[in-house]
């Protein structure tokens, strides 16, 4: 079974750190581009980060970018993200997801949605 | 940066309803939209890719339709496991993808 599993939220102050992990299992991990997404409490979806399959492209949303760090390690089928300088706009849930594109070097026309998500871990920023 | 516009940002509607929900960008994305579903307290679901591709295990029932800067999901004979809030998401500028901000389908 194709499965993402997120792990590592929790409680944390303002200005701290907390590291968020994304096992995954069921299908070969190094072949795909990952994300994260994050959704605050009864807000919508914000893409947070991408990392491509071989960590050669790594992209930020303006709202995390010099704060948060994405990175995988193929060998572990895991995906990270390492959050510091929090703050309470960061509380969400976080969800890992699966970019589905045809090629390991992904462009619109070859990409087709984040197909697999992780059922979402919960990060509360508060002091 | 690319803005997503949904609209309505809540329907209510009744079981075997034809629903439709329009997603608008702020500058043309060609057909590079997506279309998810989420239940409360699930992870979204891929629903649709390409503005009108259906994914694989999606009922038939579920369609897209557009391009440039409008577009539409529309259910055609609504079901009690429908209801959810809908999101559509460009990746015009991937991997800088951008959600609309959701329309949640209630029960009249």
């Amino acid at each position: 079974e194709v499965q993402l599993v997120e792990s590592g939220g929790g409680l944390v102050k303002p200005g701290g750190s907390l590291r968020l992990s994304c096992a995954a299992s069921g299908f070969t991990f190094s072949s795909y581009s990952m994300n994260w997404v994050r959704q605050a409490p009864g807000k919508g979806l914000e893409w947070v980060s991408s990392i491509s399959s071989s960590s050669s492209y790594i992209y930020y949303a303006d709202s995390v970018k010099g704060r948060f760090t994405i990175s995988r390690d193929n060998a572990k089928n895991s995906l990270y993200l390492q959050m510091n300088s929090l703050r309470a706009e960061d509380t969400a849930v976080y969800y890992c997801a699966r970019d589905y594109c045809s090629s390991t070097s992904c462009y619109p026309e070859i990409h087709y949605g984040m197909d697999v998500w992780g059922q979402g871990t919960t990060v509360t920023v508060s002091s | 940066d690319i803005q997503m516009t949904q609209s309505p940002s809540t329907l209510s509607a009744s079981v075997g309803d034809r629903v439709t929900i329009t997603c608008r960008a702020s500058q043309s994305i060609s057909s590079w939209l997506a279309w998810y579903q989420q239940k409360p307290g699930k992870a979204p679901k891929l629903l649709i890719y390409k503005a009108s591709s259906l994914e694989s295990g999606v009922p038939s029932r579920f369609s897209g339709s557009g391009s440039g800067t409008e577009f539409t999901l529309t259910i055609s004979s609504l079901q009690p496991d429908d209801f959810a809030t809908y999101y559509c998401q460009q990746y015009n500028s991937y991997p800088w993808f951008t959600f609309g901000p959701g329309t949640k389908v209630d029960i009249k």
